[in-house]
């Protein structure tokens, strides 16, 4: 157990809607980071908060958007869905954003129809 | 570019071989790499790291090589077991928040 916390597990929706997919870091943790898996694929990187800042941006479609809250959990909230979107997406955090190690929590399996 | 998306290269060894697992990174200024390990359905687990001031590091069965030179890391499991079976993936921080990943390697122990 890594100690972050993603929800939902799974979640199935059709074409054209929104999900909001949440992370609870470790304790301690400040950083937050959120990350795209699809099939059989390497981890695209979407964006980091620090602290409830954006720090760094990905690849992240304008359709996504994400914020970190002051008691740091983190919401990735994806809107206008397409088929394409479905995948894993896993939150990862760290102590400080800059270097250590990647806590990943299980991930948020989204499967769009 | 950053972790392009590629069907995954598999590695099969034998049960008790050593494996050898390379990853190519991409940016010079990279200064920190890990090395993760994802088993089917779950997140990527933190396996060994290096910093950019060492050419090789050990764990417990395992060996990180990093070759600054040509941009060439390695991991190198002893006396693989079917429990190592997963995908591997490399990840590179180049000093900008985030962390790039490789695109992965499959192992597959055979019994």
């Amino acid at each position: 157990d890594s100690g972050v916390t993603q929800t939902p597990k799974h979640l199935i929706t059709a074409t054209g809607q929104r999900v909001t997919l949440r992370c609870s870091p470790r304790s301690g943790d400040l950083s937050v980071y959120w990350y795209q898996q699809s099939l059989d694929q390497g981890l695209q990187f979407l964006i980091q908060y620090y602290n409830g800042e954006e720090r760094a941006k990905g690849n992240i479609l304008e359709r996504f958007s994400a914020q970190q809250f002051p008691d740091l959990h983190s919401e990735l909230n994806l809107s206008s869905l397409e088929l394409g979107d479905s995948a894993l997406y896993f939150c990862a955090s760290s102590v400080t954003g800059s270097t250590g190690e990647l806590f990943f929590g299980e991930g948020s399996r989204l499967t769009v129809l | 570019g950053e972790s392009v998306g590629l069907h995954l290269p598999t590695l099969s060894v034998q049960e008790g071989d050593n494996s050898i697992i390379n990853c190519a990174y991409s940016n010079s200024a990279s200064d920190y790499f890990i090395w993760y390990k994802q088993e089917s359905g779950k997140g990527p687990q933190f396996i060994i790291d290096i910093r950019s001031n060492m050419d090789k590091r050990q764990g417990q069965r395992v060996t990180v090589l990093l070759n600054k030179t040509v941009k060439h890391l390695s991991l190198q499991i002893a006396a693989t077991q079917p429990g190592d079976s997963a995908v591997y993936f490399c990840a590179e921080n180049p000093g900008t928040y985030k962390y790039i990943f490789g695109t992965g390697t499959r192992l597959k122990v055979l019994a």
